[in-house]
């Protein structure tokens, strides 16, 4: 079955580390993105990417970076730049063939210590 | 700009009792409206989605939605939870069709009495 991998479900940051989160689709999606959330702040866009090569900030862009060398894969990473980097991560895949809904993955969980 | 609200932080319902929560955007044109529902822990599933022809939509588990243009709502209903419905839904509006970004609204947390 196609879908969305996150991993892993749980990640411990220390001050000042870089972490990535990886994102992995395996259903062909041109367009992917990431999400943030927080409790009552509902998801919010870090990054997003419509092609290989090419990607653009989203609403919350500071202290995250992105890369997308290949379609399939749209690794996350949390720079010690981002202040606050404590949160849910998701990441999410555009579907044409689901309505033009996203396909979620099962969620990142940062915790920084 | 666009915007999403759903107003209810939280619901309480009684398990076989009806449900709708509700949901109102802010955009110029008819949007692509979606509701999906989260598990503790979990991603975001798809429930039922709109954005052209009949008004009232179904999707899994039981649901449906009704777009309202006069009101610039899209509310969920069901009319009999079950325990098992207990998560938070949140309603999105896809507001921008060349980047396929999608606004998400802050979320209704369910909670089901057994």
């Amino acid at each position: 079955d196609g879908g969305i991998t996150q991993s892993p479900k749980y990640l411990f940051r220390k001050e000042g580390q870089n972490v990535t989160l990886s994102c992995e689709q395996n259903l062909n999606h041109d367009a992917m993105y990431w999400y943030r959330q927080d409790p009552g702040q509902g998801l919010r866009l870090i990054y997003y990417s419509q092609i290989v090569n090419d990607f653009q900030k989203g609403d919350i862009a500071e202290g995250y970076s992105v890369s997308r060398e290949k379609k399939e894969s749209f690794p996350l990473t949390v720079t010690s730049a981002q202040k606050n980097p404590t949160a849910f991560y998701l990441c999410a895949s555009f579907a044409r063939d689901r309505g033009y809904g996203y396909t979620f993955g099962s969620g990142t969980r940062l915790t920084v210590v | 700009a666009q915007s999403v609200t759903q107003p209810d932080i939280h619901i309480t319902v009684s398990e076989g009792a009806s449900l709708e929560l509700r949901c109102n955007y802010s955009y110029g044109a008819t949007p692509y409206l979606f509701w999906y529902v989260q598990s503790p822990g979990q991603g975001l599933q798809l429930l039922l989605k709109y954005f052209s022809g009949d008004t009232l939509v179904q999707g899994i588990k039981g649901f449906e939605a009704e777009f309202k243009r006069s009101q610039s709502s899209f509310n969920l209903r069901k009319p009999s939870v079950h325990w098992s419905d207990a998560a938070e839904y949140f309603c999105a509006v896809g507001a921008d069709p060349g980047t396929y970004k999608y606004i998400f609204g802050t979320g209704t947390r369910l909670k089901v009495l057994a």
